[in-house]
């Protein structure tokens, strides 16, 4: 069965701290692996990673995708508290390349 | 509009009877995509629509749900006889093409939806 596993689930940290999200996938013909930031509810998109990117950064915000190990790491560096959010990883295959198939998410805390 | 919008942002429903969600998508998106999600998980694929067509309805967990969107633009998520299992945020996405795994799928902010 296809699935993505995000850990951990929740994390606290300090404002200044580096953290790094990890989202392990099992996917048959994959396609892509994306990142979203969730805070309140609409989810917003960070980075998507295919196996012809797959390494991306954006400011403090980056991301790898192994594709021998088949994970993928969100790194945020320096954090402040409005990076306080839940963190997804979705994927894409081939057997729907539309549909995002999110993992359950990573809950961020960064206290001042 | 600059996103994608949703409405109600709340509805508290009795359980049986039937509501509607509605979705307004980025304008020039043709791809929308309704999702569910349940506390403490992530968001689930309920249906994709290409244009005015359903391109995919497999999310659908049972025909008490149903989605239109009849000219390509707004989309309603219509669903019969609530359940209590069915309290959610229900959330659309809107991309530029869709059908595509490199199409960006954009997020309105969801309803919650409480059945009691």
């Amino acid at each position: 069965e296809d699935k993505v596993v995000q850990s951990p689930l929740s994390l606290v940290v300090h404002e200044g701290d580096t953290v790094t999200l990890n989202c392990s996938y099992e996917v048959t013909n994959f396609r892509s692996l994306l990142w979203y930031k969730q805070e309140k509810k609409a989810p917003t998109f960070l980075f998507m990673l295919t196996s012809s990117g797959i390494e991306k950064k954006s400011g403090r915000l980056s991301s790898i995708l192994d594709k021998k190990e088949l994970f993928s790491i969100l790194n945020i560096t320096a954090t402040q508290t409005g990076d306080s959010a839940v963190y997804l990883c979705a994927y894409t295959n081939s057997n729907s390349g539309y549909a995002l198939n999110f993992g359950k998410g990573t809950s961020l805390l960064v206290t001042p | 509009g600059a996103g994608v919008s949703q409405t109600p942002s709340n509805k508290v429903t009795e359980k049986g009877k039937y509501v509607e969600l509605r979705c307004d998508p980025i304008s020039g998106h043709t791809a929308l995509y309704w999702y569910r999600q349940s506390l403490g998980q992530g968001p689930e694929f309920l249906i994709y629509f290409q244009g005015t067509g359903a391109a995919d309805d497999s999310g659908l967990p049972n025909d008490r749900f149903f989605a239109v969107r009849p000219e390509g633009s707004v989309s309603t998520l219509k669903i019969q006889r609530t359940e209590r299992g069915d309290s959610a945020v229900y959330l659309c996405a809107s991309s530029r093409s869709g059908g595509s795994s490199t199409d960006t799928q954009y997020f309105g902010p969801g309803t919650r939806l409480t059945v009691l």
